[in-house]
């Protein structure tokens, strides 16, 4: 009940696609949805992240459409530029129900995202 | 803001050695700091989540023995490795939630080898 499950694990896009990488939750205690992008070697860095309370959510050439019946959430990538290529990874965590589960993160198993010039 | 850093970025060690790993929000208060382990082509995997000022709570099959997690103040909390083995080479990465906030910052990274 605590698993995220992410897809695609790889995706190939060309520069100016939209790469849209999808999660899928079961614990239904969960309230806060981060994406993260992480280059080799480095610490991952936070991209975005939605509340269950909207359905869509968008920073820049980043976009998250959730849906809270479906348990689902996807991350999509305006306009794809070859410095986009990285692994992406969703999360998702309790932040208001407190517990030992509080803040924890809960990480999609990652997609490695290659955009092509 | 809200910057994480870690230190050293990479180290290695003798078996049988420890390694102390630090981990330092620069920019803000952090009430909650997480330890995480990642293996190549991995996710990250949860190994404690540290509070201020209280014990770590370790993740199960997380030895606490030899993680030892220690969170000294609100922009510090610190990883020791002891007794190193091969088989504890990885990178750990450490995040930090802000206080208040939603948000969780993560560190560079420190790229373990025991050697």
């Amino acid at each position: 009940q605590q698993q995220v499950k992410q897809s695609p694990q790889s995706l190939i896009v060309q520069k100016g696609g939209i790469p849209i990488i999808n999660c899928a939750y079961e614990n239904t205690a969960f309230d806060y949805f981060p994406w993260y992008q992480q280059f080799p070697g480095k610490g991952p860095a936070l991209l975005i992240a939605i509340r269950p309370d909207v359905s869509e959510k968008k920073e820049g050439r980043f976009t998250i459409s959730f849906n809270k019946s479906a348990k689902q959430f996807s991350l999509h990538i305006m306009d794809s530029q070859p410095g986009d290529s990285a692994t992406y990874f969703c999360a998702a965590t309790s932040v208001n129900a407190g517990g030992t589960s509080y803040g924890k993160l809960t990480f999609g198993q990652g997609t490695i995202l290659t955009v092509h010039p | 803001g809200a910057v994480v850093s870690q230190h050293p970025s990479w180290v290695i060690c003798k078996s049988g050695t420890s390694v102390k790993i630090e981990c330092r929000s620069l920019d803000f208060q952090a009430t909650t700091m997480f330890w995480y382990r990642q293996f190549p082509k991995q996710s990250l995997m949860l190994m404690a989540t540290s509070n201020e000022g209280s014990k770590a709570t370790y993740e199960q099959g997380v030895e606490k023995d030899k993680f030892l997690i220690n969170h000294a103040s609100l922009t510090l909390s610190t990883l020791t490795v002891t007794s190193a083995h091969p088989e504890d080479s990885s990178f750990y990465i450490c995040s930090a939630r802000r206080k208040g906030l939603d948000e969780q910052y993560f560190g560079p990274g420190t790229r373990l080898t025991v050697t």
